[in-house]
């Protein structure tokens, strides 16, 4: 059972261009969400994160949208650089609960 | 201020032979994840431990997976008798409480190669 999925495998996207990349979760008790960035043969590193009382949150070049009616999240990168080129995961927690999405490979094209 | 450690980062077993994946979470978290990604998918869950006890194995394989988090010392993730589909990185997270309004931080992961 897929409770986190994000339907894009990959995206691509021109240098300075914006970047969406989305996830959508099933389970209405998700109540934290995080995106993570991934690069080869590396852990993931944490990017970004937003609680369920609130439905934008913004860092830098990096801002995540909650639609909790929808039960759908985004990542919005912009402008996107070539150094963001990675696989981004989505994830929604509630209590001791975290479940990723399959990920989402990015690449920002010089 | 040493993040998740993880170790070893690369290890090869043959068919058959056990492997055994350590986890030392970041100073101060007593919350331990344990996640696998197989060759081109996305993490998955496998086991969440606290100090000494088993909160959530429910992503655990039945048979040949085991995990703990001792008193002292590493999270461990053991598998017995390995077969080629165990090939994955195994990453381990952490987190000071729990995972909900937490963030959880990943180490570096431990690539298990099956020959």
């Amino acid at each position: 059972d897929q409770q986190v999925k994000q339907n894009s495998p990959s995206l691509s996207v021109q240098e300075g261009r914006i970047s969406i990349l989305n996830c959508d979760y099933t389970n209405s008790m998700f109540d934290y969400f995080l995106w993570y960035k991934k690069y080869p043969a590396e852990g993931p590193t944490f990017l970004i994160s937003i609680s369920s009382i609130k439905d934008k949150n913004e860092d830098g070049r990096f801002t995540v949208f909650l639609n909790k009616s929808a039960k759908h999240l985004s990542l919005h990168i912009v402008p996107s650089q070539p150094g963001d080129s990675a696989v981004y995961f989505c994830a929604a927690s509630e209590v001791d609960d975290m479940r990723f999405g399959a990920g989402t490979r990015l690449t920002v094209k010089p | 201020n040493a993040g998740v450690m993880q170790n070893p980062r690369h290890l090869v077993r043959r068919r058959g032979q056990e492997a055994r994946l350590r986890c030392s979470p970041m100073k101060g978290h007593s919350h331990v994840y344990w996640y696998r990604q197989l060759p081109e998918e996305g993490l998955k869950f496998m086991v969440y431990l606290q100090k000494e006890n088993i909160i959530d194995e429910s992503g655990m394989p039945k048979e040949r997976f085991s995990a703990e988090f001792p008193k002292e010392g590493p999270s461990i993730l053991r598998i017995q008798q390995v077969v080629r589909g165990d090939s994955a990185a195994y990453f381990c997270a952490s987190s000071a409480l729990a995972a909900s309004g937490n963030t959880i931080y990943f180490g570096e992961g431990s690539w298990l190669t099956v020959v």
